[in-house]
């Protein structure tokens, strides 16, 4: 099956900082999900983007599909950025399910 | 609220047990998906139903199974429960569920079970 992989898998950063998180997949995709899980648990969507750019607010996200990889762009974060950000993913010929990396878990420090 | 409900959101229960977590996809999605999320295998696919009929399998043991019904809710039952069936249990739900593009899927907020 396809493999996603994220990076890194940890980062910790002080309130303000700018950050960027990477998820590399190894195949082709027509759908592409970041979430953000809180820490209640819950897994809140934050772009869809198979290919492209968007942008919202102080997220925006970035994916090259012929290069089999996304970017999402945390800018001035907040405490409450806080969580485990996850990339997911469907590739083109198979299943509709989504594959989800392993998360990049984020702590922004006051 | 991404629209789509699940129940309970708690559940505690003891080994040997039986469970039914419950989904109501957002309105008008006809496709669902179940996925569990445990400590150690971050988040897998158990199953998708689009429209009624099973459409794709996961890593679903055989102790588990689901259906959805003609009003598109969908059940997830878990039997003869194990320890290591504690995990947050997801459902998802797609407009589509067919066809090379299955749009957004939106998830719910879990059923999270301890099975003790």
């Amino acid at each position: 099956g396809i493999q996603v992989e994220q990076s890194p898998p940890d980062l910790i950063l002080q309130e303000g900082a700018n950050s960027t998180l990477r998820c590399n997949f190894s195949d082709s995709v027509n759908n592409l999900q970041w979430f953000h899980q809180n820490p209640w648990g819950q897994l809140i969507n934050l772009f869809y983007i198979p290919s492209g750019t968007k942008q919202n607010g102080r997220l925006s996200a970035t994916t090259v599909a012929t290069e089999r990889y996304s970017l999402l762009y945390i800018s001035s974060s907040q405490t409450t950025d806080s969580g485990v950000y996850f990339c997911a993913v469907k590739r083109v010929q198979g299943a509709q399910k989504l594959v989800f990396g392993q998360g990049t878990r984020l702590t922004i420090n006051p | 609220d991404s629209g789509v409900t699940q129940t309970p959101k708690h559940l505690i229960t003891a080994t040997g047990q039986r469970v039914t977590l419950r989904c109501s996809p957002r309105s008008g999605d006809l496709s669902v998906y179940w996925y569990q999320q445990s400590l150690d295998q971050g988040l897998q696919f158990l199953i998708q139903y689009y429209n009624g009929e099973e459409r794709a399998k996961g890593n679903i043991l055989e102790r588990f199974s689901a259906q959805q019904f003609p009003d598109l809710h969908s059940e997830l039952n878990l039997s003869s429960l194990e320890l290591g069936d504690s995990a947050l249990y997801f459902c998802a739900s797609s407009l589509r569920g067919t066809g090379l593009f299955s749009g957004e899927l939106f998830f719910g907020e879990g059923s999270r079970l301890t099975v003790l």
